[in-house]
């Protein structure tokens, strides 16, 4: 198993520019997820999916859109880029249902927005 | 709403010395708790994580965590530290529906 993979790994962007940044697990987990890491904030939950078809936002969603066409794939849309955004961004999955599932986080796109 | 506080941003030990992460949440029902470790550059790993079984418990590599409901603390402890211990340590709270709360992160530097 690949396990939780992203792409890409690195971006800089331009402001108001827009990008997707992929997420794709090959575990069948129900649960993904999406958070940005900013120094000495720990990871802050973008957005979320229980399933396909069904998101909700987290604590930071604004500037973001998700969508969840397959159990596969969840990836993170940027509508228009800004300086805010430069972080390092990490998906997640899990298995739903229950909180003490482990989340297996993917490597990381370390996204510049100049 | 679930928070978590670590008490220390950074900690320094010399190898083979005792470390002690700390942390403490807050929750308004039983709480699944979590500790990650990333190292530089690289995503999360699970060290370990409590469920309501078990209040000590073991994980990954020499470290293991007791769940102390009365001082609300899950701090992380490993006996004899480690030089490819350093690296940056999360405590995580998990809500009823899979999301985490992350502390703010603890910077372990392990000196020779």
């Amino acid at each position: 198993n690949a396990g939780v993979t992203q792409t890409p790994k690195f971006q800089v962007l331009k402001t108001g520019q827009s990008m997707t940044l992929q997420c794709a697990q090959d575990m069948n987990h129900e649960y993904m997820s999406w958070y940005r890491q900013d120094p000495g904030m720990g990871l802050r939950l973008i957005h979320y999916s229980v399933g396909a078809g069904i998101t909700d936002q987290g604590e930071v969603p604004n500037g973001y859109n998700v969508s969840r066409s397959t159990t596969e794939d969840f990836p993170l849309r940027l509508l228009s880029a800004a300086p805010s955004q430069t972080s390092v961004y990490f998906c997640a999955s899990s298995q739903g249902g229950t909180s003490y599932n482990e989340q297996f986080f993917g490597p990381g796109t370390r996204l510049t927005v100049l | 709403a679930q928070s978590v506080t670590q008490l220390d941003s950074h900690v320094s030990v010399s190898e083979g010395t005792p470390v002690l992460l700390r942390c403490n949440y807050s929750s308004s029902y039983s709480p699944s708790l979590f500790w990650y470790v990333q190292h530089p550059n690289k995503g999360l790993q699970l060290l370990l994580k409590y469920t309501s079984a078990a209040t000590l418990v073991k994980g990954i590599n020499g470290f293991e965590a007791e769940f102390k409901k009365s001082e609300t603390s899950f701090h992380l402890t490993k006996p004899s530290a480690h030089m490819s211990d350093a690296a940056e340590y999360f405590c995580v709270v998990s809500d009823r529906g899979n999301k985490l709360v992350f502390g703010a992160g603890t910077i372990l530097r392990v000196k020779s």
